[in-house]
């Protein structure tokens, strides 16, 4: 069965700073793995996807993940963080019959 | 990509009564989902609705009180049944394969 683990419900980084949020799939077949992400009171947004191609994602808004099989990890990171970018990030992996299935989520807080 | 429009976008309810949520989407699709997101949570599965055929419930959910139709290729709707205030949420309906794509949600309050 396929799974995500996300690691830190919260985390807060200084404007400017570099942005990690940490993932972790369980998946029995290759995965296809998303973030998305969700602005206060509004829907979600696919951020980036990884389906097999380059490990190494890129996504909107300088946003950018790597997959990487040994560790089973696709964390999000983002050079510089920006006060816009303060929202709620969920990793998700495909599972069977097109399921999405999300993580908890993490909520990024960004100080000025 | 696809475009999914949601109505109502909000409401606020009386325990015990019933609310139907509609999806539209902009291109004929196959499968549609459904999903609840409770405050603070993340995104649960409710059910997936395929056209011609009976919803798919996931573990937990159940078609008496969820019970989803879906008339054509564009288009689905969520009833929530008898609400009580535990099913204060937010209801996004998504389509896609690869990638999925989100409705913007109804945010539904019960009283």
């Amino acid at each position: 069965a396929q799974s995500v683990t996300q690691l830190g419900s919260h985390v807060s980084v200084s404007e400017g700073a570099l942005v990690l949020l940490r993932c972790n799939y369980s998946s029995s077949v290759p995965p296809y793995l998303f973030w998305y992400v969700q602005y206060p009171n509004q829907g979600l947004q696919l951020l980036l996807k990884y389906t097999s191609a380059a490990t190494l994602v890129k996504g909107i808004n300088g946003f950018e993940a790597e997959f990487k099989k040994s560790e089973t990890s696709f964390h999000l990171t983002k050079p510089s963080a920006h006060m816009s970018d303060a929202a709620e990030y969920f990793c998700a992996v495909r599972g069977r019959d097109d399921k999405i299935i999300f993580g908890k989520g993490t909520r990024l807080h960004i100080l000025p | 990509s696809a475009v999914i429009s949601q109505k109502p976008s909000r409401d606020i309810c009386q325990r015990g009564t019933s609310l139907t949520i509609q999806c539209q989407v902009d291109s004929q699709v196959t499968m549609m989902f459904w999903y609840r997101q409770q405050p603070g949570q993340s995104l649960t599965l409710i059910a997936t609705a395929n056209q011609g055929s009976e919803a798919t419930y996931e573990s937990g959910f159940v078609i008496d009180k969820f019970p989803i139709s879906r008339p054509n290729l564009t288009f689905s709707t969520l009833t929530v049944s008898n609400m009580s205030p535990e099913d204060s949420s937010i209801y996004l309906c998504s389509v896609g394969h690869n990638e999925q794509f989100f409705g913007p949600g109804t945010r539904l309050t019960v009283l």
